[in-house]
């Protein structure tokens, strides 16, 4: 079984509609991160969170909220979703740092939304 | 401004060549973590490695070779004898100690191998 599962792997829907993307980790890890990618830029950083009451905005959270709902899951919803926000929405789980070391971060699957 | 930069969009070999990804990264910090994932074309992101700025010595896993040199902000990634399985969009990333874990990307160099 996946480690770091989301839900759904693809969505379609149309302008101004409210979406939710899910995002479960069964590593027990503290951190967990939602990242976007677009063609020819990577990827992009658009909430984190440390702990369940730690929420932090990346470089592009405009448009997006989330929700830590437990240690094992972290929502991401687009209240009113724009064709702009068509991209493939990651993921990620991360140990808590320890002292002069940073941890890899390990990706769900991705969900492609289309936004029509 | 952490910053990394993956100047080869695109890259296309014959199999069996040698293949090396470019990855030059700006920083501040004196302690930070470079690392490299693979994305296959189905989509996951795969970590293949870390490393952090005190550690300047290169790192090879099988076909896999990564070159560090802090005096050129480089950590190149070489792919031995490539394998048409080889062929993905490679990431190449940057967390400074200042900053916790944030990993900034690099745009990614898509990599073909041609059978």
């Amino acid at each position: 079984d996946a480690d770091v599962t989301q839900t759904p792997r693809n969505r379609i829907t149309k302008t101004g509609k409210r979406i939710m993307l899910e995002c479960s980790q069964t590593k027990g890890h503290d951190r967990m991160y939602w990242y976007r990618q677009d063609p020819g830029l990577g990827l992009r950083l658009i909430y984190y969170s440390f702990d369940v009451k730690d929420i932090n905005k990346g470089e592009i959270s405009d448009g997006y909220s989330v929700s830590r709902q437990a240690q094992a899951k972290f929502s991401l919803s687009l209240e009113s979703a724009i064709p702009n926000q068509t991209a493939l929405y990651f993921c990620a789980t991360s140990e808590t740092q320890r002292e002069n070391f940073h941890n890899e971060q390990f990706f769900g699957p991705g969900t492609r939304l289309t936004v029509l | 401004a952490q910053k990394v930069t993956q100047a080869q969009t695109e890259i296309s070999v014959v199999e069996k060549e040698d293949v090396t990804l470019d990855c030059v990264y700006e920083t501040r910090d004196t302690t930070y973590y470079l690392f490299w994932y693979k994305q296959p074309p189905s989509g996951e992101l795969v970590f293949l490695i870390r490393r952090n700025s005190f550690d300047e010595q290169n790192e090879i896993s099988g076909r896999y070779s990564w070159n560090f040199q802090k005096s050129t902000s480089s950590f190149n990634f070489t792919i031995t004898a490539s394998q048409v399985v080889d062929s993905a969009v490679y990431f190449c990333a940057l967390s400074e100690a200042l900053r916790d874990d944030k990993i900034i990307f690099g745009k990614g160099t898509r990599l073909h191998i041609l059978p």
